[in-house]
């Protein structure tokens, strides 16, 4: 199995523009998370799904994140506007079991 | 904001040496996990521990989950310099609940 499959690794980007991050989780998996990672908060939880349908976004920062997962291969975290405060490693993780998560390699995100 | 207290924060230490690292938190979780983070990678799960008491190892890892379910500890022995890194404790009140991850210790291992 290729693990958990991000894209893009980096993407730098102007203020204001909006920014699509891309998560293909391991076949078989049910539970597919977003985190972002910062120096100053860590590993934050943004959002999670179990069967394709999020179950709580309550770590989504505010209105400019927005999270699908259209099917169980696939899922996007869209920001827009983007903003500076914004840059940080998104990671997309998924899992069985909601514990045994298994991340993926990140991306790295710079907004200038 | 965090739940989970890691400590120490940072370690240094020379190759050979055992290390002991720890997780604490104020609320009771059903379920520890122990990752580690190489730079430019994401988190990699090590050991997970489902029972309160429980002791697991994975080679030269072992962790266990504490008796009063707020805490729980990962030592490694005879260390090496590919165990640098940083470690996140993880933990799930419910077996229903999201991950809620500690801020890291990171190791630093002198050859």
């Amino acid at each position: 199995d290729a693990g958990v499959i991000q894209s893009p690794r980096h993407e730098v980007t102007e203020m204001g523009q909006e920014v699509t991050l891309r998560c293909k989780p391991i076949s078989g998996h049910n539970s597919l998370f977003w985190y972002r990672q910062t120096m100053m908060w860590g590993l934050e939880l943004l959002i999670y799904f179990n069967n394709n349908v999020p179950i709580d976004d309550s770590g989504m920062p505010e209105d400019r994140f927005s999270a699908k997962m259209p099917n169980a291969s696939f899922s996007t975290l869209k920001i827009q506007p983007s903003e500076p405060r914004d840059s940080a490693v998104y990671f997309c993780a998924s899992s069985f079991w909601r514990a045994e998560a298994f991340f993926g390699q990140g991306t790295r995100l710079t907004v200038v | 904001g965090q739940q989970l207290n890691q400590s120490p924060q940072s370690m240094f230490i020379q190759e050979g040496e055992d290390v002991s690292m720890n997780c604490t938190s104020s609320s009771i979780f059903n379920t520890w996990l122990w990752y580690k983070q190489d730079p430019g990678e994401g988190p990699v799960l090590l050991i997970a521990l489902y029972k309160a008491g429980e002791l697991t190892s994975n080679g030269r890892l072992t962790a266990q989950f504490g008796i009063t379910r707020k805490d729980s500890f990962l030592n490694i022995s005879a260390s090496i310099p590919s165990d640098v890194g940083i470690y996140f404790c993880a933990g799930m009140k419910t077996s229903y609940d999201k991950v809620i991850f500690g801020p890291g210790t990171s190791l630093s291992v002198i050859p």
